[in-house]
């Protein structure tokens, strides 16, 4: 069964960083774009990025745009995302997805990591 | 402001149908596959509908997808309590290199 489990979700103060990883197994993580998608609280679903196979295609929501950014180590299986310069509105529950087919067919979720940018 | 636009609230009562639209442009729906995707409530989002009309194993028939043009549709019959969620249209756009979303849509069964 395909299991992504996000981790490095917590309190931190406008300004500050955050590194969130997602640790991807029961499938090979290698072969499939990987993507973050947030969801503030009683809002909806909001894209953040998408990291290709390789790391050789990589997109960011203009919101996220050189503040954030989305990495991936397929030796360990693993997907990141470094948050720089939080906002308050970046507080959200973020979520690993994984692409199964084209155009943004998320087939898999993470159970998400909760991150709260506040003073 | 959402780049897909989805009403925000359905409702119908319990055994008839309902309908949600999900609407976008040509850079977007125009050109691109649709899935759509079921929130129940405290939960994390599930796939219901991708390629535009295609279900995962395991979703009832009672969920159905279509699209024309720069809209897609997501259809639901048979309609149980336990349908209540937010249901998310998504695609990917090639004008803004970036993955959408509609706003969401609240399903209530009366």
């Amino acid at each position: 069964q395909v299991q992504l489990v996000e981790s490095g979700g917590g309190v931190v103060q406008p300004g500050r960083s955050l590194r969130l990883s997602c640790a991807a197994s029961e499938f090979s993580f290698r072969a499939y774009p990987m993507h973050w998608v947030r969801q503030a609280p009683g809002k909806g679903l909001e894209w953040v990025a998408v990291d290709s196979f390789d790391g050789n295609y990589i997109h960011y929501a203009d919101s996220v745009k050189a503040r954030f950014t989305i990495s991936r180590d397929n030796s360990r299986n693993t997907l990141y995302l470094q948050m720089d310069g939080l906002r308050p509105e970046d507080t959200a529950v973020y979520y690993c997805v994984r692409e199964g087919g084209a155009d943004c067919r998320f087939d898999y979720w993470g159970q998400g990591t909760p991150v709260t940018v506040s003073s | 402001q959402s780049v897909l636009t989805q009403p925000p609230s359905v409702s119908a009562a319990a055994g008839q149908k309902v309908t949600i639209s999900c609407s976008g442009s040509s850079s977007n729906i125009g050109q691109r596959h649709v899935s759509w995707y079921q929130q129940l409530p405290g939960t994390v989002p599930k796939l219901l509908i991708y390629e535009n009309n295609k279900r995962p194993s395991g979703i009832p028939d009672r969920f159905s997808g279509s699209k024309s043009g720069t809209s897609a549709t997501l259809g639901i019959t048979g309609l149980q309590t336990g349908d209540e969620a937010d249901y998310y249209c998504g695609t990917w756009d090639g004008s803004l290199s970036a993955g959408v979303f509609g706003g969401g849509t609240k399903l209530t069964v009366l």
